[in-house]
């Protein structure tokens, strides 16, 4: 079992959907947690950073995270043609170890 | 807006050669990570150095692979000689320090291996 989990899709929703990204981890010492966009042959641009379980709200972006569960979520809202990208969750132990675990990404799509 | 600088954008060469990929951090970011990242998969480590000081290189293929950051600031990554399995994209990434995980990427170098 990989210490991340996350379905690569592909997903398809038409334009104005809300988006509902996940992963599952394995690993209870996780302590941050990342949501990354990248765009085909770009970096990854980070989107959402969270500490410990909760949600944190940006624009059009929720995060959601819940260690009970080891799981943690994006909710993309009124999504558009531009959100398309692949979506990368990321988690670290924090500390010296600050390297990050991603899962696969899911590929969205947003059709107008 | 500060970004994470990574040359060259893309990079062809045969097996058994040598490559080298470059990059600048945000300035003040005392902490570097490269990351290699396979098409259709996330990125995975290969090396993180905090100032110059190699911090953990466990997945980094010795043999083959070695990254430097003499000053503290940039960082090259080299391979030699290159197989065909190291095509994949060769990402750099920073951050404040080793307590800060919100780390920044660069655009990536895409490297074909013929």
């Amino acid at each position: 079992q990989k210490e991340v989990e996350q379905d690569p899709g592909p997903l398809s929703v038409p334009e104005g959907a809300i988006v509902s990204l996940n992963c599952t981890y394995s690993n209870s010492a996780f302590q941050y947690f990342m949501w990354y966009r990248q765009y085909s042959r770009k970096g990854p641009e980070l989107l959402m950073y969270t500490y410990s379980s909760g949600n944190k709200e940006d624009g059009r972006f929720t995060a959601q995270v819940d260690k009970s569960s080891k799981y943690i979520s994006l909710f993309i809202r009124d999504s558009q043609p531009s959100d398309s990208a692949t979506y990368l969750c990321a988690m670290s132990y924090g500390g010296s170890q600050g390297n990050l675990i991603f899962g696969k990404g899911t590929k969205l799509s947003v059709k107008p | 807006e500060a970004e994470v600088a990574q040359s060259p954008r893309y990079k062809i060469t045969e097996k058994s050669q040598a490559v080298a990929f470059w990059c600048d951090p945000i300035s003040g970011h005392a902490t570097l990570y490269w990351y290699r990242q396979i098409l259709g998969q996330g990125p995975e480590l290969l090396v993180q150095f905090q100032d110059e000081s190699v911090v953990d290189d466990s997945q980094l293929p010795k043999d083959r692979f070695s990254a430097e950051r003499l000053k503290g600031v940039d960082s090259t990554l080299k391979i030699q000689p290159a197989e065909l399995g190291d095509s994949a994209m060769y990402l750099c990434a920073s951050s404040r320090g080793l307590a800060d995980n919100e780390q920044f990427f660069g655009p990536g170098t895409r490297l074909t291996v013929l």
